[in-house]
Formats: C-alpha cells, sequence, structure tokens
C-alpha cells in the first residue's frame, strides 16, 4: 500500500540548533515535493519545492533534499528560533496536475 | 491583495444533513482543490477543479460534490453527513494548466462538526 511516513513524535530542539524532519515514502514515485508549515488552527502556507530530478533546495534558513533511491526527504531547519515552532508537512506531487498526498506531519518545538 | 478565503469559518451539523462550504481562490489563481483534515493527520486531497470542471478526485464518496464557477470560487457540498465528516476542511489555490508543479495556497478551513 501507499504510505508516506513523517515522524509522529514532536522534536525538541533548543534555539539555535538544527532541526531536522524526514519523510519516507513506499509505492510513490513521486514527480516533486514539497514542504508547508501549518499552524494551529491555520491553513498549510508552503515552504519549498524540490523536484525528482533535484538533490537538494535553500530558501534562507532551509534546506530541503531529496533522495529517490533511498524515497526519502529530509528538511532541515538552521538557527531555529521559536517562531520555527509549527507542524510540518511534507506532500508529494504525482502527476503535473498539483495534486498533492500529505503525510500526517511533524510537530517541531524549538525552546529558547 | 486578498488571499483564499472561505466560509463559514466554523459550522455544526447533525447525522444526515447536508452541507456547502465555500472558496474563493487568491486573485489571478484559476485551479481550486479541496482537501479534508482530520485531527492529528495530514490533508487529504478530495477533489480539484480547473475551468469549471472536476479535473481529479481523490479516494472520497460520491457524497462529496463540488462547483466551480466562472469567477473561479467554489463550492464543496456534502450530503448525508456522518459523524466521520467532522474535519477541518481546506481550499487551496494555484495556477493551473500542464505541468502545474506550482505552490498551493491554502485557505484557513472550515471546521465542521457532525454531532
Amino acid at each position: 500500500s501507499q504510505k508516506i511516513e513523517q515522524n509522529s513524535e514532536a522534536l525538541n530542539i533548543q534555539e539555535g540548533k538544527t532541526a531536522t524532519l524526514t519523510c519516507n515514502y513506499t509505492n510513490y514515485s513521486p514527480a516533486y515535493l514539497q514542504w508547508y508549515r501549518q499552524d494551529p488552527g491555520r491553513g498549510p502556507v508552503f515552504l519549498l519545492l524540490i523536484r525528482e530530478n533535484e538533490k537538494e533546495k535553500r530558501k534562507e534558513r532551509l534546506k530541503v533534499t531529496f533522495d529517490t533511491t533511498l524515497k526519502q526527504s529530509l528538511f532541515h531547519i538552521t538557527a531555529s528560533q521559536p517562531a520555527d515552532s509549527a507542524t510540518y508537512l511534507c506532500a508529494l506531487g504525482t502527476d503535473s496536475w498539483g495534486k498533492l498526498q500529505f503525510g500526517a506531519g511533524t510537530q517541531v518545538v524549538v525552546t529558547p | 491583495d486578498a488571499g483564499v478565503t472561505q466560509s463559514p469559518t466554523h459550522l455544526i451539523k447533525t447525522r444526515g444533513q447536508q452541507v456547502t462550504l465555500r472558496c474563493s481562490p487568491k486573485s489571478g489563481h484559476d485551479t481550486v482543490s479541496w482537501y479534508q483534515q482530520a485531527l492529528g493527520q495530514g490533508p487529504q486531497f478530495i477533489f480539484q477543479y480547473y475551468e469549471e470542471e472536476e479535473r481529479q478526485r481523490g479516494n472520497f464518496p460520491d457524497r462529496f460534490s463540488g462547483h466551480q464557477f466562472p469567477n473561479y470560487s467554489s463550492e464543496l457540498n456534502v450530503n448525508a453527513l456522518l459523524l466521520g465528516d467532522s474535519a477541518l476542511y481546506l481550499c487551496a489555490s494555484s495556477l493551473g494548466g500542464s505541468l502545474s508543479y506550482n505552490e498551493q495556497f491554502f485557505g484557513p478551513g472550515t471546521r465542521l462538526t457532525v454531532l
């Protein structure tokens, strides 16, 4: 069966450290992968997109890697801040029309 | 520039009733997707509308239907509500056409509670 797995346990991290989140998938052949941030009671907010032929993407303090052989994406938040506390969702795009398959998300808590 | 708007914010219905949720996409966007997000889960794709047609559909029963209007706004209708339909319903807009890898802009959602 198709699965998208993200760490279900919350990631507690100290301010200034790097947070690393994983997204593993099975029985999917994604053309691209996106990461979103979601705050309680709000809709997801787009952060980064990486295509199947790309290994790494960066945006400010964010970095995402995509390994189609391992069927895994890693999402890094460097120099984390309390304002980075939120749930982070990975989403796979398997066609060209924009339909997304989401993981359940990982909650990140950054403490001062 | 207004982002994606959804109405109502919250809704309480009883089993068997019908509900209509509304979405206005971000200015310039022509594609609207609807997602259902249960508590503690990621959003699940319901369907997508482009050029007033349902272009794709997820694994949801026919009780879930929708519509897109010429101004690109959209409605989600759910008939014969079940307790399990209680969730946050999210609308996302994007630019359509092929190779639509574009980011999706999500609205704040409508919290539906079925009693």
